[in-house]
């Protein structure tokens, strides 16, 4: 498997444009999640899903932040509109939850966000 | 709720000396346990776990953990570090009842020559 896949791996966007990130987890894993990454704040749980059901999203830090899992193979993370206190590495990370041995996640390279 | 504590911050050490990265949690509930390693310009990889069973749990590259569960901690010890061990590491911790995972804020491990 090809793990985790993120695009794109770098984003540079101007203040109020619309930034889409996308996310491919490994195949057969059930669980999804979106972290956000920050020197000031560390790794922040933005919003995970469990067979493409979002379950938790308390972590979206305001409306302007939307997640989508279409399918078991594809999700995205949508700003809009971007500000520049949205600059961060955003990493995707998934998991199978059907076996003891799997309860770590496998992270994707993430993708540097800068907002202008 | 849970919460990590990961006890310094940045930990300078020469290579083939031995290391600990501290990390303590909290909850009220039972929790897995686990740290991963950030290099630059990646994703987070898992180093190890602790689920259940011995509390002295091996991953890769030769690090180790032990969990001590009177002192709600989890460091993580190399008895010999190279250059190549130099990378970000963050401790982890969820509760077993659940799949959200709370992270530490991480220890900056630099290996010197």
């Amino acid at each position: 498997d090809a793990g985790v896949i993120q695009s794109p791996r770098h984003e540079v966007t101007e203040m109020g444009q619309e930034v889409t990130l996308r996310c491919k987890p490994i195949s057969g894993h059930d669980y999804l999640f979106w972290y956000r990454q920050t020197m000031m704040r560390g790794l922040e749980l933005l919003i995970y899903f469990n067979n493409n059901v979002p379950i938790d999203d308390s972590g979206m830090p305001e409306d302007r932040f939307s997640a989508k899992m279409p399918n078991a193979s594809f999700s995205t993370l949508k700003i809009q509109p971007s500000e520049p206190r949205d600059s961060a590495v955003y990493f995707c990370a998934s998991s199978f939850a059907g076996a003891e041995a799997n309860y770590g996640y496998t992270f994707g390279s993430g993708t540097r966000l800068t907002v202008v | 709720a849970q919460s990590v504590t990961q006890l310094d911050s940045q930990v300078p050490v020469f290579e083939e000396a031995p290391v600990e990265l501290r990390c303590n949690y909290s909850s009220s509930v039972s929790v897995y346990l686990f740290w991963y390693v950030q290099y630059p310009n990646q994703g987070l990889q898992l180093l190890l776990k602790y689920l259940s069973g011995s509390t002295l749990v091996k991953g890769i590259n030769g690090f180790e953990a032990e969990f001590n569960k009177s002192q709600t901690s989890f460091h993580l010890r190399k008895p010999s570090v190279h250059i190549s061990d130099t990378a970000e590491y963050f401790c982890a911790v969820r509760n077993t009842g659940g799949f959200k995972t709370i992270f530490g804020a991480g220890t900056r491990l630099f290996v010197k020559a």
